[in-house]
């Protein structure tokens, strides 16, 4: 079953501006990561964050994590309108199998 | 870096007919490959593991006789979706796991549209 949940389900901004996307996961986890996604395109591994790490960061990419709230966030800064797409946060269960939140559709202005 | 390849990227059939998708990985060994489905502005839904070389894993409430899925070789698995109805269009989403590394990678997709 999928587990995860993201909010907002869609997120529509000006460009330039910084854009949050939460996500929530049920069972404990080793890492936690962030995929995004372009209409009709599969998915591009963003980051991963460790259970241990609570912050993380990559380019204009921050990523959050709370084990104790069981959520995360990632944090878009400066948006442009080539970061249009859906963005999901994932979690493995088991040995490899991964599993993603329902996801959050990004629109940025110009 | 490692890639992975769908073929055919999208596919339009009458109902009724057989599809099958084909999931590679190019440069590198997969002992396991997994396949998705995703419809409509909704997430990735986890179908089966595969595993070369034995009987693919099914997620609860996926028929296994209606997705068929072959693991024959270390980088190629196939899914073929049998007697396909309108019910079945969607976005087919494979991602392989790079043996040595566990890495993983995911392919651009197949859109299905069953007529």
């Amino acid at each position: 079953s999928q587990q995860g949940e993201e909010d907002p389900q869609a997120l529509s901004i000006q460009e330039g501006e910084n854009a949050t996307m939460n996500c929530s996961y049920k069972t404990s986890i080793n890492n936690l990561q962030w995929y995004r996604q372009n209409s009709g395109r599969g998915l591009v591994h963003l980051i991963l964050i460790r259970s241990n790490e609570r912050e993380k960061h990559s380019g204009r990419l921050r990523v959050t994590l709370d084990t104790s709230k069981k959520s995360s966030s990632l944090l878009i800064t400066a948006s442009r309108a080539a970061d249009t797409a859906s963005y999901f946060c994932a979690t493995r269960q088991g040995a490899q199998k991964l599993v993603f939140g329902q996801g959050t559709r990004l629109t940025i202005n110009p | 870096g490692a890639v992975v390849s769908q073929h055919p990227s999208w596919v339009i059939c009458k109902s009724g007919t057989s599809v099958k998708i084909e999931c590679r990985s190019l440069d590198f060994q997969a002992t396991t490959m997994f396949w998705y489905r995703q419809f409509p502005k909704q997430s990735l839904m986890l179908m089966a593991t595969s595993n070369e070389g034995s009987k693919a894993t099914y997620e609860q409430g996926v028929e296994k006789d209606k997705f068929l899925i072959n693991h024959a070789s270390l980088t190629l698995s196939t899914l073929t979706v049998t007697s396909a109805h309108p019910e079945d269009s969607s976005f087919y989403i494979c991602s392989a796991t790079r043996s040595n590394t566990g890495e993983l990678f995911f392919g651009e997709g197949s859109r299905l549209t069953v007529l």
